[in-house]
C-alpha cells in the first residue's frame, strides 16, 4: 500500500512569488491535512480536505490556500512568499472519520525555503 | 491555552536504557485519543503509539509503550532498551473526539539524543 506522496520534497523560491504543492493520501483516504512546521512555532496546523470540501481551517492568512481533487489528492499554494514562510510543509491523510481513533499517516514533507 | 505540554526540548540517553518522554495535556472533552510521533532527520512524521481515553489499558508497540494516567491528564511515552536509531525528535499530540474541528494538535516537541 503506497504511502502518502508529497512533491516536490525541496523547493527554492523568491520573496513576492507563489508555490504550489501536492500531496497524495493513501489509497482509499478522503481526508488531507496540511501543517506547516517551523523551528519557532512547531507543528501549526493549515486546514483539511475532506471530499473536496475545506472541513477545517487553522489561524493562517489568506494568503495560504488548498483544494482537494476527486481522486483526493490535494494542493496547497501560497502567494506572495515571505521569508517567514520558509518551512517544512507536512501532509497527512486519514480516513476522515470523525468517531475513529486513528490518527495521520504523514508524507515526509516539503521543505520550502523562501529567499 | 496549550494543550499539549512537552516540558523535556532535549534528553539525553545511553544506549540500551530505557527513555520517558513526558506530556501533559488539557481538554474538558471526556472524548479524545493520544497520539506520539517520531520524527527523524528527514523530516517524516513516523506514527508510534495511540492511546484513546476510554482504553482500560495502557497501549503498547514493541518497544514502545504509553503511560496514561487520565486523572493526570498525562501520556508519557516510554521507550525500553533504546537504540541509537531512536535519535529523534519526538511529539505528542491529541485529538478531541467528536469535536468541531477535526485536528490533531502536536506538542512542541523533544529531541532525543541516544549515545553510545
Amino acid at each position: 500500500k503506497a504511502g502518502v506522496t508529497q512533491t516536490p520534497r525541496y523547493l527554492i523560491k523568491t520573496r513576492g512569488q507563489q508555490v504550489t504543492l501536492s500531496c497524495s493520501p493513501i489509497s482509499g483516504h478522503r481526508s488531507v491535512s496540511w501543517y506547516q512546521q517551523t523551528p519557532g512555532q512547531g507543528l501549526q496546523f493549515l486546514f483539511e480536505y475532506f471530499s473536496e470540501t475545506q472541513r477545517n481551517k487553522g489561524n493562517f492568512p489568506g494568503r495560504f490556500s488548498g483544494r482537494q481533487f476527486s481522486n483526493s489528492r490535494s494542493e496547497m499554494n501560497v502567494s506572495t512568499l515571505e521569508l517567514g514562510d520558509s518551512a517544512l510543509y507536512l501532509c497527512a491523510s486519514s480516513s476522515g472519520s470523525r468517531t475513529g481513533g486513528y490518527g495521520y499517516t504523514f508524507g515526509s514533507g516539503t521543505r520550502l525555503t523562501v529567499v | 491555552a496549550q494543550k499539549i505540554t512537552q516540558t523535556q526540548p532535549g534528553m539525553f540517553v545511553q544506549e540500551k536504557e530505557a527513555v520517558t518522554l513526558d506530556c501533559t495535556y488539557d481538554t474538558s472533552d471526556p472524548s479524545y485519543g493520544l497520539f506520539w510521533y517520531k520524527q527523524p532527520s528527514s523530516g517524516e512524521m513516523i506514527f508510534l503509539i495511540y492511546q484513546g481515553s476510554y482504553d482500560q489499558q495502557n497501549a503498547t508497540e514493541g518497544r514502545y509503550s504509553l503511560n496514561f494516567q487520565k486523572a493526570r491528564k498525562s501520556a508519557n511515552l516510554v521507550i525500553s532498551a533504546s537504540q541509537l536509531g531512536d535519535s529523534a525528535m519526538y511529539f505528542c499530540a491529541m485529538r478531541e473526539v467528536p469535536n468541531r474541528d477535526d485536528k490533531i494538535i502536536f506538542g512542541k516537541g523533544t529531541r532525543l539524543h541516544i549515545l553510545p
